[in-house]
């Protein structure tokens, strides 16, 4: 079983659906992450949540909605998308706090919007 | 404001040379850096992590870091077709700041 899981790892939407992406991590950590990545763009940093909490929301627009129901899982919710937010989206997890601090991903989930 | 430069590439080295990769940070606070490995397709893995100034080997990689500099830097040494991928170079501003950048693609030609 991978360190951190994500679900569905290819996503084709209309603009006009609502999906949700999940994450699942399973090496006790306390801190996730949602990353997206463009092409020939830096990983852009979306959410973060630290346990359970929000503490990170660098200007993301509304039609993207993080929730963290507990300190193992992630979703991100979709509606209403652009076809330029089609990328790759992918989740991490790490301790914050605790030492040396080292980002593990999922596998990430390859996003198109039609 | 918190930024990590790499550059873009390509970088192309032959078979067992050694490749050398540059990253540059904006922000003194910085507390701990890592590179990651990325091939197409796939999401980044952690190859080597470094927290304090100097030298840090794990078999063919070596990891430099120059805080005064702001400068990090990862040798791969007897460069092999396999480690032909992009290098993304991420530093941790602690406070669940993690940020990267946007990546060296290196091509090792057999």
């Amino acid at each position: 079983e991978t360190g951190v899981t994500q679900t569905p790892r290819h996503l084709v939407m209309g603009m006009t659906n609502k999906k949700s992406l999940k994450c699942e991590q399973h090496l006790g950590h306390n801190a996730m992450y949602w990353y997206k990545q463009s092409a020939k763009k830096p990983l852009e940093l979306m959410f973060v949540y630290s346990l359970e909490e929000r503490v990170e929301n660098n200007s993301v627009p509304s039609r993207f909605s993080p929730e963290c129901p507990n300190s193992s899982h992630l979703f991100l919710h979709l509606h209403t998308l652009q076809p330029e937010d089609s990328a790759l989206y992918l989740c991490a997890s790490m301790n914050v706090g605790l030492g040396n601090t080292e980002a593990f991903f999922g596998q990430g989930t390859r996003l198109t919007v039609v | 404001q918190k930024e990590v430069e790499q550059n873009s590439g390509p970088l192309s080295v032959p078979e067992g040379a050694i490749a050398s990769l540059n990253c540059t940070y904006s922000d003194r606070g910085s507390q701990s850096f890592f590179w990651y490995r990325q091939y197409s397709g796939k999401s980044p893995e952690l190859i080597m992590s470094i927290y304090s100034n100097g030298d840090k080997e794990d078999g063919r990689f070596t990891a430099q870091l120059n805080k005064a500099s702001q400068y990090v830097s990862l040798l791969i040494r007897d460069s092999q077709p396999s480690d032909s991928a992009t290098y993304l170079c991420a530093v941790n501003w602690g406070n669940n700041d993690m940020r990267f950048g946007a990546g060296t693609r290196l091509t090792v030609k057999p």
